[in-house]
């Protein structure tokens, strides 16, 4: 049973741009949430997907944007990109978010 | 405000020594508390979920238990392969929202 599953590993941007961070849920998994985590800090909740929608969100500015698909995976998008947004950015799943989430490898950003 | 606060920020054992990791958190209502264990670059792995005050549950050489305050996570003679960060987080009833700490980082010297 695949777990959760992310791409890419690895990413560098410039400052201004733009960037679309992927995600495949667990099996039987249909809530998909994303994490930002600094080096060092825990992670920070961005927002859920439930149903394609975006169902609750964290403080994050609306440069960040998501999608879900009718296949559960998701879509992280970060546009006009600052410094700041440097981080290991993580997707977690569960079976409806009353339930444990299992996480997923993270994609590392870094902005320059 | 919703807060979580783990302590200590960084703990050192000697193997076989055994210690407890604490999460206490301020949160407008609890739906679930979850303890995570995080390798170095690495996604967080799920450990236990603690529903009501009261609650324990144990893996391995791990225990977690909960109060309305507080959990504590102990670890009964660790081994080297025990050193990672552990995570404690919170799911609030309160908007739905999920809050971590910053972890305690665990150390376990042969």
């Amino acid at each position: 049973d695949a777990g959760v599953t992310q791409s890419p590993t690895h990413l560098i941007k410039t400052r201004g741009q733009q960037v679309t961070l992927r995600c495949s849920p667990k099996s039987g998994h249909d809530t998909v949430s994303w994490y930002q985590q600094a080096l060092g800090q825990g992670p920070q909740f961005i927002f859920q997907y439930y149903e394609e929608e975006e169902r609750q969100r964290g403080n994050f500015p609306d440069r960040f944007s998501g999608h879900q698909f009718p296949n559960y995976s998701s879509e992280l998008n970060v546009n006009a990109l600052l410094l700041g947004d440097s981080a290991l950015y993580l997707c977690a799943s569960s079976r409806d978010s009353r339930y444990e989430q299992y996480f997923g490898p993270g994609t590392r950003l870094t902005v320059t | 405000e919703d807060q979580v606060t783990q302590s200590p920020e960084a703990l050192r054992l000697q193997e076989g020594e055994s210690s407890s990791l604490n999460c206490s958190y301020t949160v407008s209502g609890l739906r679930g508390l979850f303890w995570y264990r995080q390798d170095p670059g690495k996604g967080p792995e799920f450990l236990f979920t603690l529903y009501s005050a009261g609650e324990e549950k144990e893996k391995e050489r791990l225990k977690a238990t909960l109060t309305k305050k507080e959990s504590f996570l102990h670890i009964t003679a660790p081994k080297p392969e025990d050193s990672a960060t552990y995570l404690c987080a919170v799911h609030t009833n309160t908007g739905n929202q999920f809050y971590f700490g910053t972890g305690t980082s665990l150390t376990v010297i042969p």
